[in-house]
Parts: structure tokens; C-alpha cells; sequence
């Protein structure tokens, strides 16, 4: 069975730091997505990671696929209030047939 | 706005009732996914139709059922409700061939089982 283990599942941090979020499994993924979803509403696709090593840039948030594809992270630099919510990693790979493989999530709290 | 919409927005029912619940798919997509998310947690994969058929299955109860309509929208339906069903139930879809799977969900139906 494929499994994505996101960490920290909690973090709250003040306005202006910088933050990294961890998405791993054991599984190689042919692909990795992040979604982030607010209170309420549904996720959001934020980006995907197809090759390993992979590195993509949207705007403070840097993404990155790790070489092997079983792992990937999010870093927000200088974080602010709009960052907070809850940050989704879903893998997508032959094993998983038609379906992503769904991380719990890291619920990301930015203070003012 | 992702383009997949949801009806309705918020259901208020008692145990042991059955609801459907609603969903249209982006223009051209093929694929809608059903998803059950409980308070503070992460998205529990129920069911996937492509194109009418039934593609993929996860954690979904004998007491749910879905269905996917010629003109793709498709409904889920849940019976014999219980305390623990109450939760946001969102439908996603997904472009036909697409290579990564990549899903759009819409706002969701806050299910409230009394």
C-alpha cells in the first residue's frame, strides 16, 4: 500500500519567517502535486513535480521533488497571513492506477 | 473559481435519512472524483467514474453509492445517515488524458447529520 506522510502536521509560525513542509513516502510517484485548501473550501492545485530533482518556483513558495521521486517539500520564504491553510501533497504514479495517493496534510497557521 | 460546482451548499439531516448530493464537472472533463473530508482532517477518497463507468473505489461504505450521468455530472448518494457521515464532502474532476491526474475540486456540500 502507498502512503504519503506529510510533517509537520501543525505549524504556526509569525508573519515574515520562513518555512519548509516535508511530503514522504517509501513508494516512488510518477508525479507530485500540492494543493492547498482553505477553511471551507475546496482544495486548490498549486503546483506539479514530474522529474526528480525537480525544482519549481511560484512566486515565495518553492517546490522540490526529491531525485529518487519519493519525497518532496514545500519551502514558503518570508511567510504571510494569506499562506495559512491546510497543504496537501498527492501522488500520482502506476501503482496508484487512476487515483492520487493523498498526504493528511500540514495545517499552516501565519500570524500577524 | 475552479469551474466544478457543487449543490448544495449545506444540508442539515437527522440519522437514518438518505441525501444526494450534486455535482457538475469542469466543461470537458471526463473524470469526477468523490471526497470525504471529517473536521480537521485530510481528504478520504470514496469513489472515481470516468466517463460514465465506475473506475476506481476506495473507502467507501456499502450505504454510499454514486453514480456518474450521460451528461457527467454525477451524485452521490448516502443512506441510512449516521453522527459520524457529518462531514464536507467534495467532488473533483480531472481533464480526460490527463498524464499527472491533475484534480479540481469544487466548494463542496457540508453534510450535518443530527
Amino acid at each position: 500500500t502507498q502512503l504519503l506522510e506529510q510533517s509537520p502536521q501543525f505549524l504556526s509560525i509569525q508573519e515574515g519567517e520562513n518555512l519548509t513542509v516535508y511530503c514522504n513516502s517509501s513508494s516512488v510517484f510518477s508525479s507530485l502535486q500540492w494543493y492547498r485548501q482553505e477553511p471551507g473550501e475546496g482544495p486548490v492545485l498549486l503546483v506539479t513535480v514530474v522529474t526528480g530533482g525537480e525544482v519549481k518556483k511560484l512566486k515565495r513558495l518553492t517546490f522540490q521533488f526529491g531525485d529518487a521521486r519519493k519525497d518532496s517539500s514545500l519551502h514558503i520564504t518570508a511567510a504571510q497571513t494569506g499562506d495559512t491553510g491546510l497543504y496537501l501533497c498527492a501522488g500520482g504514479g502506476a501503482d496508484s492506477n487512476y487515483q492520487l495517493i493523498w498526504g493528511a496534510g500540514t495545517k499552516l497557521i501565519i500570524k500577524p | 473559481d475552479s469551474g466544478v460546482t457543487q449543490t448544495p451548499k449545506h444540508l442539515i439531516t437527522a440519522t437514518g435519512q438518505r441525501v444526494t448530493l450534486r455535482c457538475s464537472p469542469r466543461s470537458g472533463d471526463l473524470s469526477v472524483y468523490w471526497y470525504q473530508q471529517s473536521l480537521d482532517q485530510g481528504l478520504q477518497f470514496l469513489i472515481q467514474y470516468y466517463n460514465g463507468e465506475e473506475r476506481a473505489k476506495g473507502n467507501i461504505l456499502e450505504r454510499f453509492s454514486a453514480q456518474q450521468f450521460p451528461d457527467l455530472h454525477s451524485e452521490l448518494n448516502l443512506s441510512s445517515l449516521e453522527l459520524g457521515d457529518s462531514a464536507l464532502y467534495f467532488c473533483a474532476s480531472s481533464m480526460a488524458g490527463s498524464s499527472y491526474n491533475e484534480q479540481f475540486f469544487g466548494p463542496g456540500t457540508r453534510l450535518t447529520v443530527l
